[in-house]
């Protein structure tokens, strides 16, 4: 089946505490991404990456690392977490950019709360 | 990058009643995409629009891309409950805006 998956799906955590959300694709896009989602924001995209090794910042990168070592995966790195970033989050996945008319396929999300 | 407005944030609706959301770009838009996302889901891709002028349609939904690409709606007719979630476009290049989204719940 054609998915994309994302874990954990929740994660409750303290201020400073490093942690990595993983996102794995296996439908072979070369497109993914990262978005936030908090409430009357809508997603903003955090990272975006156009193939392996490529990544570029989207909207609200500050606080954020990724990395895009092999296609399928896209891993969300937060080195030290702050309450600020507390969120849903969604990776996603497309053949290309969906501002070039791809269609954007999301993973179930992931709900991080830092206290 | 492509900034888009959304309105209206929340739209309330008797089950039956027509819905229709519009997002506004300051810039010509390249196309633009539209999603829908059920509570508790993830964001699921409905359509794309690209043409000046462009309508679509699925079944009760029409999609609508202005005749500058500045703007776009989404109307549904006649809701049903199976409607129910948020409706957001998403618009840019290779990074990607959405909208705030617009939130509908029914009123059965």
């Amino acid at each position: 089946e054609a998915q994309v998956t994302q874990n954990p799906r929740y994660l409750i955590t303290v201020t400073g505490k490093k942690l990595t959300v993983t996102c794995s694709q296996n439908m072979n896009h070369e497109y993914m991404s990262w978005y936030r989602q908090d409430p009357g924001l809508g997603l903003r995209q955090i990272y975006y990456s156009m193939n392996v090794e490529v990544t570029d910042k989207g909207d609200v990168p500050e606080g954020y690392k990724v990395s895009r070592k092999e296609k399928r995966n896209f891993p969300l790195i937060l080195e030290s977490p702050s309450p600020n970033q507390t969120s849903l989050y969604f990776c996603a996945s497309s053949l290309g950019s969906g501002g070039y008319g791809y269609e954007q396929y999301f993973g179930p999300g992931t709900r991080l709360t830092v206290t | 990058g492509q900034q888009v407005m959304q309105i209206p944030q929340y739209q309330h609706v008797q089950e039956g009643e027509d819905f229709t959301t519009y997002c506004n770009s300051s810039t010509t838009l390249s196309n633009i995409q539209w999603y829908k996302q059920r509570p508790g889901g993830h964001p699921v891709f409905l359509i794309q629009l690209v043409k000046s002028g462009e309508v679509k349609k699925q079944k009760r939904l029409t999609f609508q891309f202005g005749e500058a690409k500045k703007n776009s709606s989404l109307h549904i007719t006649a809701t049903q409950t199976t409607d129910v979630g948020t409706y957001f476009c998403a618009v840019g290049n290779e990074k990607l805006t959405f909208g705030t989204g617009t939130r509908l719940t029914i009123i059965p």
